[in-house]
């Protein structure tokens, strides 16, 4: 299995537009979660699905945040409109349970 | 609030010897602590886990001690290496609740200087 992916590796990206985050779990994972990492506050849980679902979105910081998961392979965090304070390494992480596998993040960087 | 902490950002360590990385956490409903490795511009690895019903948990190198009445963890590396340079985060939930998810520290670099 090559493990949960995530696209784009870096995002650069202008205040004010859309920015679209993608993460591919593991097959047979039906838990889905979204993080963020940041100097200030370390590894903050976004949201997280499970079959499918969203289950805690509590993490998720503003309204311009959203993040749907349309099917078991496939999931979607966007900003819009993504500003300077988004910058920052978000993560995708699946798990069936006990452990959980990461995807390599995606660095957004919002100018 | 934060319900995981680890109150050390960064701390250095002689190749050879013993590192000790700490953890503290408030919600006494976590029954599981995992401690994830990240190196820059990759994903956090897992490391080593405990359950709460255990006190301690040895592979190789790598302990994880539990001491529940502190609510407290802590990660020994003996002997350190220079590749074990890293950041650490500790990692806790509560699977037998509705919460699945992973709650983590801010991290710990660890730096092993040859």
């Amino acid at each position: 299995d090559a493990g949960v992916i995530q696209s784009p590796r870096h995002e650069v990206t202008e205040m004010g537009q859309e920015v679209t985050l993608r993460c591919k779990p593991i097959s047979g994972h039906d838990y889905l979660f979204w993080y963020r990492q940041t100097m200030m506050r370390g590894l903050e849980l976004l949201i997280y699905f499970n079959n499918n679902v969203p289950i805690d979105d509590s993490g998720m910081p503003e309204d311009r945040f959203s993040a749907k998961m349309p099917n078991a392979s496939f999931s979607t965090l966007k900003i819009q409109p993504s500003e300077p304070r988004d910058s920052a390494v978000y993560f995708c992480a699946s798990t069936t349970g006990t452990l959980f596998a990461f995807g390599s993040g995606t660095r957004l960087t919002v100018v | 609030d934060q319900q995981v902490k680890q109150n050390s950002p960064s701390l250095s360590v002689q190749e050879g010897r013993i590192s000790i990385l700490n953890c503290d956490y408030t919600n006494s409903m976590f029954d599981y602590f995992l401690w994830y490795k990240k190196y820059p511009a990759e994903g956090p690895t897992f490391l080593i886990s405990i359950s709460s019903i255990k006190d301690k948990n040895e592979d190789g190198r790598f302990t994880v001690f539990l001491n529940k009445s502190a609510k407290h963890l802590s990660l020994h590396i003996v002997p350190s290496q220079p590749g074990d340079s890293a950041v650490y985060f500790c990692a806790a939930v509560n699977y037998g609740g509705s919460q699945g998810n992973l709650i983590f520290g801010k991290g710990t670099k660890l730096s092993v200087k040859p």
